[in-house]
């Protein structure tokens, strides 16, 4: 089983729809959260770090379940701009070492 | 502001040549991570320094790959002997203190023939 899993979608969702995405964790000793947006062929870039208390930033709201060793990203009102690969991504405790999920793929469709 | 550059671009290389990978994360920034990434999936850990300290290279998939960063600054992955299952996308990160926010680089595509 990989440290970080992601359901690899892909998700098809017509422009204006919200869509959820999930990500578990194993190692309950992870301490920091990310979201990482991966253009085709292009770096990822930073979506949102995640906090234990959850945070919004516009349409995009990331959420933490320690308990249950998840975290959520919550896009509303898709748009076509949204279309990219999301990565979620963990950071341990004490460490460096970050350890990204697979992805998940969206496609938000006019 | 200039973020973080890598070079080559691209790279072909024959089996058993050895590669040289080149990032120039941004400047001031202690914090520098190598991931190597295959298609279709998410970035994997191989290495990371702070500073010139390598502090982890638990990621480093065999012996014939080699990082170093003797200023700081500037840093260098290595490849030795490249076989076909070493192709994929490099890419470099950089951040400050912390790992948290982490700016990645356009990454090199290698593939190994």
């Amino acid at each position: 089983r990989k440290e970080v899993e992601q359901d690899p979608g892909p998700f098809n969702v017509p422009e204006g729809a919200t869509v959820a995405f999930n990500c578990t964790y194993s190692n309950s000793a992870s301490q920091s959260f990310f979201w990482y947006r991966q253009d085709c062929r292009k770096e990822p870039k930073l979506l949102m770090s995640v906090y234990s208390s959850g945070n919004e930033d516009g349409r995009f709201t990331a959420q933490l379940n320690r308990a249950s060793q998840y975290i959520s990203l919550l896009i509303r009102d898709s748009k076509l701009s949204d279309s990219a690969t999301y990565l979620c991504a963990v950071l341990r405790l004490g460490g460096f070492k970050t350890i990204f999920g697979a992805g998940t793929r969206l496609f938000v469709k006019a | 502001g200039a973020g973080v550059s890598q070079s080559p671009r691209y790279k072909v290389a024959k089996r058993g040549q050895d590669v040289a990978l080149r990032c120039d994360p941004i400047s001031g920034h202690v914090s520098l991570f190598w991931y190597q990434q295959a298609l279709g999936q998410g970035p994997e850990f191989l290495t990371y320094f702070q500073n010139e300290a390598q502090l982890d290279k638990s990621g480093l998939p065999s012996d014939r790959f080699f990082a170093e960063r003797p200023e700081g600054s500037v840093s260098t992955l290595k490849i030795q002997r490249t076989q076909q299952e070493d192709s994929a996308v490099y890419l470099c990160a950089s951040s400050g203190p912390r790992a948290d926010e982490q700016f990645f680089g356009p990454g090199t595509r290698l593939t190994v023939l």
